[in-house]
């Protein structure tokens, strides 16, 4: 079973609104990624977390706070977003294994922000 | 610096025949990975094969397989018997390094599109 969840699959939201993002993933991996996909670009990765810990901020800005609340969840907290934010926002989760070390994505979450 | 080269925006193909969506990259780092996805408009991202760097075989996962050759540094996808829910945005991925390497560069993709 390769499958990564995310819910919502939808969301709109305004610039004053504090909402989550929802990631869960139950095949013993131990990385949890989340990326940015604007239309029609590849996605960009935002964060990595290793064993439940931050390891990679890809130079995010502080409006978007995420959260590994255990090896299997993971959370991207959203407040205060700009309309430039709208986007695809895509979760994946990998073994960090030696070589292969396929990143498994979730189906996304279409975010607007009015 | 590591980069992912897909020059195809966009290819058509007929139902049931085969494509080849092009991808070539550059890395100095003897030890790599190369990832095909495939997105529908849905938006998932679907792992399709995987090929390393020290590979000796061309690797195969169905109607998928990749054409490596590491002295172009080039890492084709080939798709056989092509088939309407073919039709999405593929790109072309590599991770340098082993374990605790966790980056994946991505090329701009290709927009394939099956024709009945």
């Amino acid at each position: 079973d390769t499958e990564v969840t995310q819910t919502p699959k939808h969301l709109v939201m305004g610039m004053t609104n504090k909402k989550s993002l929802k990631c869960e993933q139950h095949m013993g991996h131990r990385a949890m990624y989340w990326y940015k996909q604007k239309a029609k670009k590849p996605p960009e990765l935002m964060f990595v977390y290793s064993y439940e810990k931050l390891s990679i901020n890809e130079s995010v800005p502080s409006r978007f706070s995420p959260e590994c609340p255990n090896s299997s969840l993971l959370n991207l907290h959203l407040h205060a977003l700009q309309p430039e934010d709208s986007a695809l926002y895509l979760c994946a989760s990998s073994h960090l294994s030696w070589g292969r070390d396929t990143q498994y994505f979730g189906p996304g979450t279409r975010l607007t922000v009015l | 610096a590591q980069k992912i080269t897909q020059t195809q925006p966009g290819m058509f193909v007929q139902e049931k025949e085969a494509v080849t969506l092009d991808c070539t990259y550059d890395t100095s780092d003897p030890s790599y990975g190369l990832f095909w996805y495939k997105q529908p408009s849905s938006g998932e991202m679907i792992f399709l094969i995987y090929q390393g760097s020290y590979d000796q075989q061309n690797a195969t996962e169905g109607r998928y397989s990749l054409n490596f050759q590491k002295a172009r540094k080039s890492a084709n996808l080939v798709i056989s018997a092509s088939q309407l829910g073919d039709s999405a945005m593929y790109f072309c991925a590599m991770r340098v390094g082993g374990a605790g390497s966790y980056q994946l560069t991505f090329g701009k993709g290709t927009k394939l599109s099956v024709i009945p």
